[in-house]
């Protein structure tokens, strides 16, 4: 069974620019998330999809940060304008179904490095 | 809110030896998930082992095996006849139960662990 597949590995822009992160999770897992991982700490989510509906976008800084989900499957993440403080790794997970028992055990992917200068 | 805490930013243990990395965590709710990730220097974050709050039996996978103390709220990992393969960046997890609309998980700051050979 294929995991969770992230790209690009690396990436690296200029303050003030865009980028765009795709995800796709691993076949059947109805629940996606999007977390972010600034270095020297633990991962922080940022979306959760159920599906293609968001479940919990609290922390998600929405002047900036976007997502979707369309068709419930693949996802893309993006930021418009970058800034500095956005340098992280962000990690994409998925899970079978939303708290239902081990189902919803979270599978991460390989996650995506941005650098900001 | 939830909070994990790993007081632990770095681990050191002899190749063969035993090790046992801390967390405590804070919440007022009864039903959730803990868990341990490993994440290797590739940044895939790995589910090493879980625990269902309602359990009290402590959860074990192979050599690894927790210490849940519910009331203290402390779940530490110990991780017996270590390897080199076990380096790697450890995190302490929290998730809510099914009936508080869990998904998320919350992770502690995460513990450094090195193995000597």
């Amino acid at each position: 069974e294929a995991g969770v597949a992230q790209s690009p590995r690396y990436k690296i822009i200029e303050k003030r620019q865009s980028v765009a992160f795709w995800c796709n999770p691993i076949s059947g897992h109805a629940t996606l998330y999007w977390y972010q991982q600034i270095l020297g700490q633990g991962p922080k989510l940022l979306i959760q999809f159920q599906n293609n509906g968001v479940v919990d976008d609290s922390q998600l800084p929405k002047d900036r940060f976007s997502a979707e989900r369309l068709k419930g499957v693949d996802s893309t993440l993006k930021i418009q304008p970058a800034k500095l403080e956005d340098s992280a790794v962000y990690l994409c997970a998925s899970s079978f179904k939303l708290g239902q028992g081990r189902g919803d055990t979270q599978y991460f992917g390989p996650g995506t490095r941005l650098t900001v200068l | 809110a939830q909070t994990v805490t790993q007081s632990q930013p770095e681990m050191s243990v002899q190749e063969a030896e035993t090790v046992t990395l801390s967390c405590t965590y804070d919440t007022s709710e009864s039903d959730y998930y803990l868990f341990w990730y490993k994440q290797p220097p590739s940044r895939q974050m790995i589910l090493v082992i879980r625990q269902e709050a309602y359990k009290q039996q402590n959860a074990t996978e192979n050599r690894f095996s927790v210490n849940f103390q519910k009331a203290a709220k402390s779940f530490s990992l110990k991780i017996s006849d270590s390897q080199l393969g076990d380096a790697a960046m450890y995190f302490c997890a929290y998730r809510r139960g099914i009936y508080n609309q869990g998904g998320k998980l919350i992770f502690g700051q995460g513990t450094e662990l090195s193995v000597k050979p």
